[in-house]
């Protein structure tokens, strides 16, 4: 057990729909990270916070957003779902520059 | 940019055997993950190792930043040990994200 949590495991829906994923970091790490991994792409970054701010994007999606709350959990908005989004999306936090410790991973299948 | 790439893509063993996972990676790498991703889909942590040797149990891991290759060793592979061994870098330069290499498949036959 990584000490990240991640809700929900599972998550099916359609193309067209929103939904939000939600990452609780472990104790005491201030940086949040999310990861997309996909059979085409493999495991990609998408998006960095730290105590609450945006600190570093990669290849996210417009249509895709994250935000960090004061008690440091995250949670990722996925909007206008299209098949291509079906992935596993990862969470990872750690200390700043330190080891990232990964949560067991939503998957999400839009039909 | 920073690149990571990980060989042989597939290895498939037979349960005792001993075997060892390489990965390539570019200049401006300042850390070096190695990770297992069991066949239940979750990222498990091995090691974080940017350079020297580590040991832990039946894996260890070595990387040499200078010629910027790092090695995982598996000896006396079991069944549990199969699934996809990813090695990921941080690029230097303030960066915190991990670039994953595409991985090595592992299975190990009984």
């Amino acid at each position: 057990d990584s000490g990240v949590t991640q809700t929900p495991k599972h998550l099916i829906t359609a193309t067209g729909q929103r939904v939000t994923l939600r990452c609780s970091p472990r104790s005491g790490d201030l940086s949040v990270y999310w990861y997309q991994q996909s059979l085409d792409q493999g495991l990609q970054f998408l998006i960095q916070y730290y105590n609450g701010e945006e600190r570093a994007k990669g290849n996210i999606l417009e249509r895709f957003s994250a935000q960090q709350f004061p008690d440091l959990h995250s949670e990722l908005n996925l909007s206008s779902l299209e098949l291509g989004d079906s992935a596993l999306y990862f969470c990872a936090s750690a200390r700043s520059g330190d080891t990232q410790y990964f949560g067991p991973g939503t998957r999400l299948t839009v039909l | 940019g920073i690149q990571v790439e990980q060989s042989p893509p597939d290895l498939i063993l037979q349960e005792g055997a001993n075997s060892t996972l390489r990965c390539n990676f570019s200049d401006s790498v300042n850390n070096l993950q190695w990770f297992h991703q069991n066949p239940w889909g979750q990222l498990i942590n091995l090691f974080y190792i940017p350079s020297g040797t580590k040991q832990n149990g039946r894996l260890s891991a070595t990387t040499v930043a200078t010629e910027r290759y790092s090695l995982l060793y598996i000896s006396s592979s079991q069944t549990t040990d199969s699934g996809v061994y990813f090695c990921a870098g941080l690029s230097q330069g303030g960066s915190e994200k991990l670039v994953f290499g595409k991985g090595t498949k592992l299975t190990v036959n009984p």
